[in-house]
């Protein structure tokens, strides 16, 4: 079946800029997001791509596409201890079949 | 604004009760979800509804059951719980045949002693 991976942990220092990396296996994903999730709250949705784009930015975010080795970035600029939080990479076919990466557990440093 | 709300945010229950965990949104959205999140394996769908009274197993429904009887109510049901059920379960909408994402609730951590 399809398959979502991410790296379970990142830690930066406060005002760097993180990289949470994500992969996929379904060649046929037409949407791919990217949630966050506080301590103790349900997912947050944050951006989503669609397939036929390369790049999004919105404002400290942005998400690479690169789907000819389905890898996926978030990356988010000046990070701050408020983006502490799990973020989950998840892909769906036209909005069907989520499926969701176990989760990228950013920590950041003051 | 989609709200998703969950019964409960924490539940304690002991091996072998009946537990119900109950799922309401307020946006008309036809599909609904339950997850359950454990820690390094993200999140894991157990089942799905397109519509009420529809339901789908989603990968691992083994242990539960599902009920819609309402277009804004999903109820999850574990006949008899055991420990290997302790986790935090999430509900999610969306609205159907669109390219929308979900809309999750807060969730509920349940323990099984």
């Amino acid at each position: 079946g399809e398959d979502v991976e991410q790296s379970l942990f990142l830690s930066v220092r406060e005002g760097d800029s993180s990289v949470i990396n994500c992969t996929y296996t379904d060649s046929s994903s037409t949407y791919l997001y990217w949630y966050k999730q506080e301590p103790g709250a349900g997912l947050q949705l944050l951006t989503y791509i669609f397939s036929n784009m390369d790049m999004k930015q919105d404002q400290r975010l942005t998400v690479l596409l690169n789907k000819k080795d389905k890898h996926l970035s978030l990356r988010i600029a000046d990070t701050q201890t408020g983006d502490s939080a799990i973020y989950f990479c998840a892909e769906s076919n036209y909005g069907q079949n989520f499926v969701f990466g176990p989760g990228t557990r950013l920590s950041v440093l003051p | 604004d989609v709200k998703v709300t969950q019964s409960s945010r924490y539940l304690v229950k002991r091996t072998g009760e009946k537990v119900f965990l109950e799922c309401v949104q307020d946006m008309d959205h036809e599909n609904m979800f339950w997850y359950r999140q454990d820690p390094g394996l993200g999140l894991r769908l157990i089942y799905f509804s397109y519509d009420v009274k529809m339901k789908e197993k989603g990968d691992i429904p083994e242990g539960y059951s599902v009920s819609r009887e309402k277009k804004e109510r999903f109820s999850l049901i574990l006949e008899s719980a055991s420990t290997n059920q302790t986790s935090m379960y999430l509900c999610a909408s969306r609205l159907a045949g669109g390219t929308d994402t979900q809309y999750f609730g807060p969730g509920t951590r349940l323990t099984v002693l």
